[in-house]
């Protein structure tokens, strides 16, 4: 099974400030079959990114992702207010598929 | 539009069963490969099942395998989640998740439900 370690756990910046997370895999990800989902509070998580640098549909260009291998980077260039919540990077790769523990977005 | 509406959620005992359904509509479900995720109260996503749209590839997280059938009946346009042994750290929103390129196999998902939450206490 491919564990996902995300990191930081917890990110404090502000509106207009550029938010880099990171999630790190214990073996490659095949065909960078990275994914990562944004969770508000009291909803289901919405995709984000895949094949770890495609944009969903819908999702603005300030979100953008980046990596390969066992290092995936999602990078929020400026900050709106509704893009704190919480992060999930994903592999689905295998089918066994694997979700890192998240990472909190959170206003500073 | 999509919809994916879970439902069966509810308070069980430690050992005892119950069964999730989820209704799609919006969609031919029939071709569609199915999973459910699940998330325990403020932790994070764990991937529980998955069933291919004629229920030929199934498979299973660790921590459920032996305990949990997931199933599905395409007359019927619903997915199930047949929940056995049921533990504690079962205790989560049980969420109904499709990808919109049909089959999930090397694809992200796309298509969440908003969940049912289903608890594990004495």
């Amino acid at each position: 099974e491919i564990v996902l370690t995300q990191s930081p756990g917890t990110l404090s910046l502000s509106p207009g400030e550029r938010a880099t997370l990171s999630c790190r895999a214990s073996q490659s990800v095949s065909s960078s079959y990275l994914a990562w989902y944004q969770q508000k509070p009291g909803q289901a998580p919405r995709l984000l990114m895949y094949g770890a640098s495609s944009r969903a549909t819908g999702i603005p260009d300030r979100f953008s992702g980046s990596g390969s291998g066992t290092d995936f980077t999602l990078t929020i260039s400026r900050l709106e207010p509704e893009d704190f919540a919480v992060y999930y990077c994903q592999q689905y790769g295998s089918s066994t598929r694997t979700f890192g523990q998240g990472t909190k977005l959170e206003i500073k | 539009e999509v919809q994916l509406v879970e439902s069966g959620g509810g308070l069980v005992k430690p050992g005892g069963s119950l069964r999730l359904s989820c209704a799609a509509s919006g969609f031919t479900f029939s071709t569609y490969s199915m999973n459910w995720v699940r998330q325990a109260p403020g932790k994070g996503l764990e991937w529980v099942s998955s069933i291919s749209s004629s229920s030929y590839s199934i498979f299973y997280a660790d921590s459920v395998k032996g305990r949990f059938t997931i199933s599905r009946d395409n007359a019927k346009n619903s997915l199930y989640l047949q929940m056995n042994s049921l533990r504690a750290e079962d205790t989560a929103v049980y969420y109904c998740v499709s990808c919109s390129a049909g089959t999930c196999y090397s694809n992200p998902f796309d298509y969440w439900g908003q969940g049912t939450l289903v608890t594990v206490s004495s």
